[in-house]
């Protein structure tokens, strides 16, 4: 149970276009939901938290308007990368709580390469 | 503001090696959370072990054994007789009441065989 559902797994786009990542969850509710974002051999830096049915909330330094997170259900939060650019290039994890005893969940991670 | 540390960027052994990865953690929270989490060439991050700040008994799993030292702020995990498949980067996450989980800088494992 508990499983996080992460769409695509990986995907390649072009310079100035927008590219949206999904996160559903299959078998439960996730009323919160984080983003991480990965860069090689580096650690999981938190992007933002969203909130089913309110505005995310982003970490210092993260751009919300090039990085637009919509959790507009229970089961489904979406982050879009707007006007990608290479040094958005990196891998990106959303997570979600599962319950109130602190478990979480990830989901498989999407690799974005932008050319 | 709470930290997490992975000291150990890499460590190779050799296959039946024990190893073990040491984590240190931060936080003014007296209520908090300690996770291992294990992230294969894959990519997706496999759960471990969670445990709270009232809990300091050690625990094993298999092969797998974690150490909790609350007066040292330490929170080890130990791969007995390691195998390839143990292969991958393991990561040490403290959260507190905020739900972020903090992660620390993680240690690459490469079991040669």
């Amino acid at each position: 149970g508990a499983v996080v559902s992460q769409h695509p797994s990986w995907v390649i786009c072009k310079s100035g276009t927008s590219v949206k990542i999904e996160c559903r969850s299959l078998d439960f509710q996730a009323t919160t939901m984080f983003w991480y974002r990965q860069f090689p051999k580096q650690s999981l830096m938190l992007m933002a938290t969203s909130n089913e049915g309110s505005k995310a909330t982003y970490e210092q330094g993260v751009e919300k308007d090039k990085f637009l997170i919509n959790h507009a259900s229970l089961t489904l939060s979406t982050l879009t990368v707007t006007s990608a650019h290479p040094e958005d290039s990196s891998f990106y994890i959303c997570s979600a709580r599962v319950s109130s005893n602190y478990g979480y969940t990830f989901g498989s991670g999407t690799r974005l390469t932008v050319v | 503001a709470q930290k997490v540390t992975q000291a150990q960027t890499e460590i190779s052994v050799v296959e039946k090696e024990d190893v073990t990865l040491d984590c240190v953690y931060e936080t003014r929270d007296t209520t908090y959370y300690l996770f291992w989490y294990k992230q294969p060439p894959s990519g997706e991050l496999v759960f471990l072990i969670r445990r709270n700040s009232f809990d300091e008994q050690n625990e094993i799993s298999g092969r797998y054994s974690w150490n909790f030292q609350k007066s040292t702020s330490s929170f080890n995990f130990t791969i007995t007789a390691s195998q390839v498949v143990d292969s991958a980067v393991y990561f040490c996450a403290l959260l507190i009441q905020d739900y972020k989980l903090s992660f620390g800088a993680g240690t690459t494992v490469t079991v040669r065989a």
